[in-house]
């Protein structure tokens, strides 16, 4: 089992409509979930943290965490065509060098004009 | 966040030569971290920078093909070693600091796009 798994891409949804995207991991002593952005070509960027258990609203994205079933969701609301890019979630490592973040395949996500 | 920027941005070398990736940083910052990512891949850890001291590398890394230095709180270097094509891939280095920024992240450069013909 992958220490970090995200559903597989590609994910298409059109514009205005509500992108949702998933993750699971398998480290329970994980404390920390990020949502990272990055556009073909570009290096990732930070676009959400969460650490309790619930949700996390940022504008038009929400970051859910449920560490019972250990998933970590991004919901991108009013998808917009900016929005295309491939979303990375990461966890920090529970054992060892907690700074060090573990990380998703990726899903590649396209909102349609 | 901190601005972080690499050296060079992007290359083409030879089989079986060296190419030396630095990564400065604005700010002191605790942790450095270099990393891979190969073609329509996700991100593979290499390794973390120390400062003063020897990198901590991941399994599948070696110091022999990948030494790292780190001599203060703002620089790192990645030596990618005896080239072959198969090291083709972006080279990325990224910060965590305890003191400033989102607890836990880190930053990314823009990265080093590397070509091994």
């Amino acid at each position: 089992q992958k220490e970090v798994e995200q559903n597989s891409g590609p994910l298409s949804v059109p514009e205005g409509a509500i992108a949702s995207l998933n993750c699971t991991y398998s480290d329970r002593v994980s404390q920390s979930f990020f949502w990272y952005r990055q556009y073909s070509g570009k290096s990732p960027e930070l676009i959400m943290s969460i650490y309790s258990n619930g949700d996390k609203e940022d504008g038009r994205f929400t970051a859910q965490l449920n560490k019972a079933s250990q998933y970590v969701s991004l919901l991108i609301r009013d998808s917009q065509p900016s929005d295309s890019a491939t979303y990375l979630c990461a966890v920090n490592r529970g054992t060892g060098s907690a700074r060090q973040l573990t990380f998703g395949s990726g899903t590649q996500l396209t909102v349609l004009p | 966040s901190a601005v972080i920027s690499q050296k060079p941005s992007r290359d083409i070398c030879q089989r079986g030569t060296s190419l030396t990736i630095q990564c400065q940083v604005d700010s002191q910052v605790t942790m450095m971290f270099w990393y891979r990512q190969q073609p329509g891949q996700s991100l593979t850890l290499i390794a973390t920078a120390n400062q003063g001291s020897e990198a901590t590398y991941e399994s599948g890394f070696v110091i022999d093909k990948f030494p790292i230095s780190r001599p203060n709180l703002t620089f790192s270097t990645l030596t990618v070693s005896n080239m072959s094509p198969e090291d083709s891939s972006i080279y990325l280095c990224s910060v965590s600091d305890g003191t400033s920024g989102v607890r836990g992240a880190q930053y990314f450069g823009p990265g080093t796009r590397l070509l091994v013909l």
